[in-house]
């Protein structure tokens, strides 16, 4: 799989937008884009994935460069139940089921 | 509640001692897959099942550990003859998959057994 870059954390306040970057300068032209997120005491949660274009759900927005070479997963309104570990992932399949392969991501902080 | 469930959540054991944890993933999923935890790392993946098939086992998963799924429901995964350097947040995981997966099938995870090795 194809090596993602992230920052080790990041700060936000509460109800403001997070943007959260993701570099992948190696992605193939098959690579997807997944994030989960890890609660604090808890198993990762799937979020949102993506391959080109931009896509929203009802927990967050994917914007995904023209090049694909870089993503930012957006929080529109951040609350403390937002903070986590976000991971960014690239995988080879659309399907979602095969094995993840998590770097070390990023530690979101929610400021009341 | 119908997610994925883990048994213990804790585990404190001596070096030496075998070790065995059990998930039970959503009913319908016909996939799960096992990954081990360390302080301030993401998961690593060790191995995955599609009902009783064991498909992939990671270079992780040294002769020490063994996972099964007999009947393609649960799955136990045990350690043998612990060390200091298995003590980890063990996670399951389900999905669907192979044919039954239509479209996107997100991985669905536990809380996790916490393995304390002394």
């Amino acid at each position: 799989d194809a090596k993602t870059t992230q920052p080790n954390s990041m700060e936000s306040n509460e109800e403001e937008p997070v943007h959260l970057p993701c570099n992948h300068s190696t992605i193939s032209g098959t690579d997807y884009i997944h994030w989960y997120r890890q609660l604090p005491s808890q198993g990762p949660e799937y979020v949102i994935h993506g391959l080109t274009s931009n896509v929203n759900n009802r927990m967050a927005s994917l914007a995904i460069a023209e090049d694909r070479k870089s993503s930012t997963l957006i929080l529109h309104r951040a609350t403390l139940r937002d903070a986590a570990v976000y991971y960014c992932i690239l995988r080879d399949s659309d399907f979602g089921n095969e094995k993840l392969t998590f770097g070390t991501g990023t530690r979101l902080t929610i400021i009341p | 509640d119908t997610g994925v469930s883990q048994d213990p959540r804790h585990k404190i054991t001596k070096r030496g001692q075998n070790v065995t944890f059990r998930c039970d993933p959503i009913s319908e999923h016909n996939r799960l897959y096992w990954y081990r935890q360390t302080l301030g790392q993401g998961p690593e993946f060790l191995t995955y099942f599609q009902n009783e098939a064991q498909l992939e086992k990671s270079r992780l998963l040294s002769d020490r550990f063994s996972a099964e799924r007999p009947k393609g429901s649960f799955s136990t995964l045990e350690i043998q003859r612990t060390e200091q350097g298995d003590s980890a947040m063990y996670l399951c995981a389900s999905s669907l998959g192979g044919r039954q997966a239509k479209g996107y099938n997100e991985q669905f995870f536990g809380p996790g057994t916490r393995l304390t090795v002394l």
